[in-house]
C-alpha cells in the first residue's frame, strides 16, 4: 500500500499569513493527488485534485504544488474561515490512502 | 444542487450487522463512480470501498474486505454498504462519497451516518 506521510500535525498561524502544508508519497504517484479541507463538524471538501489544479468554487488562495514525491497545499493569505483540518490523498491505486491530517488553527 | 444523506447508522453490537443507505440526488447518479470512506472519532479519513458507475468493478479496504458489501440501485439513485461482523474498530462515521474530476478523487461528500460498534 501507499503511505502517505503529511506534516506537520498541528499548525498555529496569524491571519494573512502563509501557510504550507507536505505530504511525503511512499513511491512515485505522478500527478494523482488530491487535498481536502474539513471544517469543524463538516464533511471533507475538495480542494486540490491532479496535485495542483483547483476544484470548482474553491478560493485562488489555495493553491497545490508537486516536487518528485512530495505534495504541497499553500494558502497564499490565511482567513479565519479557513480553519479546520486538511488531508492529501493520493489517487494511484487501491487501497486511496489518506494522510493523517493537519489541524490548522488561528494564532 | 448535488446531494447524498446517509442513512441506516446507529448503535450495534459487536458480530452483528448493519446496512447503511446514501440517497443521491441533483445529478445523475448512473454516471459515477460512488464510495464510502469513514472517520473514526477524532481520527482521520479512511477509505472503505468503491463502486463503479454500473457496479463491474467494486474495492474494498483489506480492513473490511469479505465483512462489508457495496452495491448500488441506479433506478433508486441510492448507495448501500452491508457491513457484517462488525467490531470495535468499525466504530466511525460513515460518509458516502462520489467520485469527481477522474477516477479516484471525491468531489461532493454526505454529512455522514454514525456506526457504533459497542456491547
Amino acid at each position: 500500500d501507499i503511505q502517505m506521510t503529511q506534516s506537520p500535525a498541528s499548525l498555529s498561524a496569524s491571519l494573512e499569513e502563509i501557510v504550507t502544508i507536505t505530504c511525503q508519497a511512499s513511491q512515485d504517484i505522478g500527478n494523482w493527488l488530491a487535498w481536502y479541507q474539513q471544517k469543524p463538524g463538516k464533511s471533507p471538501q475538495l480542494l486540490i485534485y491532479d496535485a495542483t489544479s483547483l476544484a470548482d468554487g474553491v478560493p485562488s488562495r489555495f493553491s497545490g504544488s508537486r516536487s518528485g514525491t512530495q505534495y504541497s497545499l499553500k494558502i497564499s493569505r490565511l482567513q479565519v474561515e479557513d480553519i479546520g483540518s486538511y488531508y492529501c490523498q493520493q489517487a494511484h491505486s487501491n487501497p486511496f490512502t489518506f494522510g493523517s491530517g493537519t489541524k490548522l488553527e488561528i494564532k | 444542487e448535488v446531494q447524498l444523506v446517509e442513512s441506516g447508522g446507529g448503535l450495534v453490537q459487536p458480530g452483528r450487522s448493519l446496512k447503511l443507505s446514501c440517497l443521491a440526488s441533483g445529478f445523475t447518479f448512473s454516471n459515477y463512480g460512488m464510495n464510502w470512506i469513514r472517520q473514526a472519532p477524532g481520527k482521520g479519513l479512511e477509505w472503505v470501498a468503491s463502486i463503479s458507475s454500473s457496479s463491474s468493478y467494486i474495492y474494498y479496504a483489506d480492513t473490511v474486505k469479505g465483512r462489508f458489501t457495496i452495491s448500488r440501485d441506479n433506478a433508486k439513485n441510492t448507495l448501500y454498504l452491508q457491513m457484517t461482523s462488525l467490531r470495535s474498530e468499525d466504530t466511525a462515521l460513515y460518509y458516502c462519497a462520489r467520485q469527481g474530476y477522474g477516477d479516484w478523487y471525491f468531489d461532493f461528500w454526505g454529512p455522514g451516518t454514525m456506526v457504533t460498534v459497542s456491547s
